[in-house]
């Protein structure tokens, strides 16, 4: 159970191009989920929280119209990279709560998605 | 604010070395506590959690209890392989938000 699929795994854009990034919870519904950025050999950087049918909440220092985030549904999130850049290029991980859990328990991670801007 | 502080690494070990890979918090309240697993290429995998003061986490051989008296919760194996090659990340959850908070993660290379 708590299953995170996250697609693509891998792409790679033009510069100015605009990629979507979707994250799925299989068997479980997630009210809340959360984008992360990863860079080499550093840690997870939050980006965002995904709220179901609401706005997302930003971290700081995050464009929030260059990464769009849609939740639409309690099981689909999508984060788009907008006009995206080289300096884009990173590894993005989501995770998703299930909805009945616990606050202060654990999230569970998608496969996470190599973007690489050319 | 919350915050986790773990050896930075990287870390090197013969199999069948001991490993022990420190971690720090800080925190308001009485937070959970987690080390997460990332494997190349992939996103992260819970390890172990520990949800209160002196409980202990344990899974695939590893464990890291909750130390509340000393904010810690380091993790531990007695004899490690060379799959267990990965990045290990801490983290916490306080259970005012649903936001993890990571440490800088510890890359773990083992050499047979």
């Amino acid at each position: 159970g708590a299953v995170v699929s996250q697609h693509p795994s891998r792409v790679i854009c033009k510069s100015g191009t605009s990629v979507k990034i979707e994250c799925r919870s299989l068997d479980f519904q997630a009210t809340t989920m959360f984008w992360y950025r990863q860079f080499p050999k550093k840690s997870l950087m939050l980006m965002a929280t995904s709220n179901e049918g609401s706005k997302a909440t930003y971290e700081q220092g995050v464009e929030k119209d260059k990464f769009l985030i849609n939740h639409a549904s309690l099981t689909l999130s999508t984060l788009t990279v907008t006009s995206a850049h080289p300096e884009d290029s990173s590894f993005y991980i989501c995770s998703a709560r299930d909805r009945g859990q616990t606050l202060g328990t654990e999230a569970f991670f998608g496969q996470g998605t190599r973007l690489t801007v050319v | 604010g919350n915050s986790v502080t773990q050896m930075e690494g990287p870390v090197t070990l013969s199999e069948e070395a001991f490993l022990t890979i420190n971690c720090t918090y800080t925190a308001t309240g009485y937070p959970s506590l987690f080390w997460y697993v990332q494997y190349p290429g992939e996103g992260l995998q819970l390890l172990l959690k520990a949800t209160k003061a002196d409980d202990k986490g344990s899974n695939k051989g590893f464990e890291a209890t909750y130390r509340k008296e000393t904010t810690s919760f380091h993790l531990e194996k007695g004899s490690v392989q060379v799959s267990d090659s990965a990045v290990y990340f801490c983290a916490l959850s306080d259970r005012i938000n649903e936001k993890l908070t990571f440490g800088t993660g510890t890359r773990l290379t083992i050499i047979p």
